[in-house]
């Protein structure tokens, strides 16, 4: 099945520091990719969805200067977290969807950053 | 109220027992439900979509009730391989996404 990966798998930075993460989709064209983040003991919560050749659309409540999403191609989407301070510290997960929709969602294994 | 809502558990089960669980959806709009699955530090797994008519694979079926917005998930014989946290999840269009907090599964020896 489709593949979707992520680096780095984990990351500790110090408080202040820009964090990237990378998303791709490895034998697929993915034109949008979407951006979780899950706090310990609490549900997957979208962030956004990145849009290759556009901007990316935020949730509210999420803060599109700190969390930067460049979708790169078709096959890379990166998200960026700015100046991180330790309540960013999360579980980030992004993922791509199929030609079936979210029926057919391809998650990356996420990424776990820590931040000092 | 949180727009889909379930019991976070643990179940702790013996092996084989049958277990179920709900999940609640506040808005009557929603579209498509689906069952995944996570293990710990782990991305989720798409476990089954979640139909009107009801389906059902191997040991799972899940059930989908849109006049009382819920739906559930039945394990029967449970296997030690079932422990994971079961995520509901409803969507209302292509990108409204939401995930339930999920509810944790234990299954005993």
């Amino acid at each position: 099945g489709a593949v979707v990966s992520q680096h780095p798998s984990w990351v500790i930075c110090k408080s202040g520091t820009s964090v990237k993460i990378e998303c791709r989709s490895l034998d697929f064209q993915a034109t949008t990719m979407f951006w979780y983040r899950q706090f310990p003991k609490q549900s997957l919560m979208l962030m956004a969805t990145s849009n290759e050749g556009s901007k990316a659309t935020y949730e509210q409540g999420v803060e599109k200067d700190k969390f930067l999403i460049n979708h790169a191609s078709l096959t890379l989407s990166t998200l960026t977290v700015t100046s991180a301070h330790p309540e960013d510290s999360s579980f980030y997960i992004c993922s791509a969807p199929g030609l079936a929709g979210f029926n057919e969602q391809f998650f990356g294994p996420g990424t776990r950053l820590t931040v000092l | 109220r949180k727009e889909v809502e379930q019991d976070p558990g643990p179940f702790n089960v013996p092996e084989g027992a049958t277990v179920a669980f709900n999940c609640t959806y506040s808005n009557s709009a929603s579209q498509s439900f689906f069952w995944y699955r996570q293990d710990c530090r782990k991305e989720p797994k798409l476990l089954m979509s979640v139909y009107s008519s009801g389906n059902e694979d191997g040991r799972f079926t899940a059930q989908l009730n849109r006049a009382s917005q819920y739906i559930s998930l039945l394990i029967r014989d449970s296997k030690l391989s079932d422990s994971a946290t079961y995520l509901c999840v409803v969507t209302r269009g292509y990108q409204k996404v939401t995930f339930g907090t999920g509810t944790k599964l234990q299954v005993i020896p």
